[in-house]
């Protein structure tokens, strides 16, 4: 497609449920990003795929946060055991590999995750 | 320590007059700036970047400063026009990390009144 695409745009879950995020990257991008925004901070780096490299997770939070990639495709982000403080908007964004500090990313417009 | 910082959370400016929005950082090691527009809904946009050997980089009505003995970057609009109401973050790549390890301020909104 023409951008990231995240699915789904909402996701509220009880607390101590596991949830599954998706994202499809722009199709030729080898760089794949994950990055959440809880209220009112900036962007949190989660973690970072690198083409064919081992994957860059030492943004994430706990052991509870696990992400896979297949190929140069598409990405699952998943949270075991919910808990409230992971109520944040998670975003997916790619670039082509070394050209996203310099040209930015492309982000998807999220996936709002609320855990009550 | 690597943060980098905006103290200013709003910032309100007329239709046509110059926007400017301050970004500070905390490692002199930071090699390259970015900022990103965000709009409510969507995905942060990628605006301009400056590295860290320039101390201006201008696109179009965007330009970024680069003041390294201060720490201090600083995005400026000109003219600023209603459609550039977003919230506006820096970020730079973490010294020491991966590409992929963007450190964000916490963003500053802007509004423009027509």
């Amino acid at each position: 497609g023409a951008g990231v695409s995240q699915s789904p745009s909402n996701k509220v879950t009880e607390k101590g449920k596991d949830v599954e995020l998706r994202c499809d990257p722009i199709s030729g991008h080898t760089a794949l990003y994950w990055y959440r925004q809880r209220l009112g901070q900036g962007l949190e780096f989660l973690i970072y795929f690198q083409g064919n490299s081992a994957p860059d997770k030492s943004g994430l939070p706990s052991d509870r946060f696990s992400a896979e990639r297949t190929g140069e495709s598409v990405s699952t982000l998943t949270i075991q055991r919910t808990q409230q403080e992971d109520s944040a908007v998670y975003l997916c964004a790619s670039s082509r590999l070394g050209a996203g500090v310099i040209y930015g990313y492309t982000f998807g417009s999220g996936t709002r995750l609320t855990v009550v | 320590d690597q943060q980098v910082k905006q103290n200013s959370p709003s910032l309100s400016v007329q239709e046509g007059r110059i926007s400017i929005l301050n970004c500070d950082y905390t490692n002199s090691m930071f090699d390259y700036f970015l900022w990103y527009k965000k709009y409510p809904a969507e995905g942060p946009t990628f605006l301009i970047s400056i590295s860290s050997i320039k101390d201006k980089n201008e696109d179009g009505r965007f330009t970024v400063f680069l003041n390294k003995s201060a720490k201090h970057l600083s995005l400026h609009i000109v003219p600023s026009q209603p459609g550039d109401s977003a919230v506006y973050f820096c970020a730079a790549p973490a010294y020491g990390g991966s590409q992929g390890n963007l450190i964000f301020g916490k963003g500053t909104k802007l509004s423009v009144k027509p």
